[in-house]
């Protein structure tokens, strides 16, 4: 079946520094897809559209110049966190939709990065 | 902005019970996912409500869409420890390829 890979899976970073997550569709193109954060014991905040080839569209409250979104390809989009600070750190999930035949409508979540920013 | 509440945030049951999670929209939905997200996972999709009235069966678990197309629930017979995790409905307005997660319910399950 389709899968979604996030990488890395966990990540520590000084507080200050950027870091890159990726999120991969494995065996399908996706022209979209959704980042989202999710605090501990909370439900999924989406952050976020990425759209290949064009600019992401962020959510209201989401600060687009330090969450920098870029979808290259049909198959991979990256999220960096700039200037990341301890209020950052927090589990960022990304999903992809898969429109291919009957699963057309099937939406596939990646692993999910942890990131601690200390 | 769209809200989706459920209800209850929090469910116990003794293993071999009954569960039942409710999910309500401020808006009307096109349609309705479920998603099961186990401790430490990430959420993974369980089923999509697109008709209003609709009802899916998947083994033990039956998953229905409201007439008005504003409210879901699911229900799980005779609940298994692998039944554990939280549950997360989330909707989708018309239109939109944007979901938005309801707050969850999170059952445990006592052996």
């Amino acid at each position: 079946g389709a899968v979604v890979s996030q990488h890395p899976s966990w990540v520590i970073c000084k507080s200050g520094t950027s870091v890159k997550i990726e999120c991969r569709s494995l065996d399908f193109q996706a022209t979209t897809m959704f980042w989202y954060r999710q605090f501990p014991k909370q439900s999924l905040m989406l952050m976020a559209t990425s759209n290949e080839g064009s600019k992401a569209t962020y959510e209201q409250g989401v600060e687009k110049d330090k969450f920098l979104i870029n979808h290259a390809s049909l198959t991979l989009s990256t999220l960096t966190v700039t200037s990341a600070h301890p209020e950052d750190s927090s589990f960022y999930i990304c999903s992809a939709r898969d429109l291919r035949g009957t699963s057309g409508n099937t939406i596939y979540f990646g692993e999910g990065s942890w990131l601690t920013v200390v | 902005g769209q809200q989706v509440m459920q209800i209850p945030q929090y469910q116990h049951v003794q293993e071999g019970e009954d569960f039942t999670t409710y999910c309500n929209s401020s808006t009307t939905l096109s349609n309705i996912q479920w998603y099961k997200q186990r401790p430490g996972g990430h959420p993974v999709f369980l089923i999509q409500l697109v008709k209003s009235g609709e009802v899916k069966k998947q083994k033990r678990l039956t998953f229905q869409f409201g007439e008005a197309k504003k409210n879901s629930s699911l229900h799980i017979t005779a609940t298994q420890t692998t039944d554990v995790g939280t549950y997360f409905c989330a909707g989708r307005n018309f239109g939109n390829e944007k979901l938005t997660f309801g707050t969850g319910t999170r059952l445990t399950i006592i052996p």
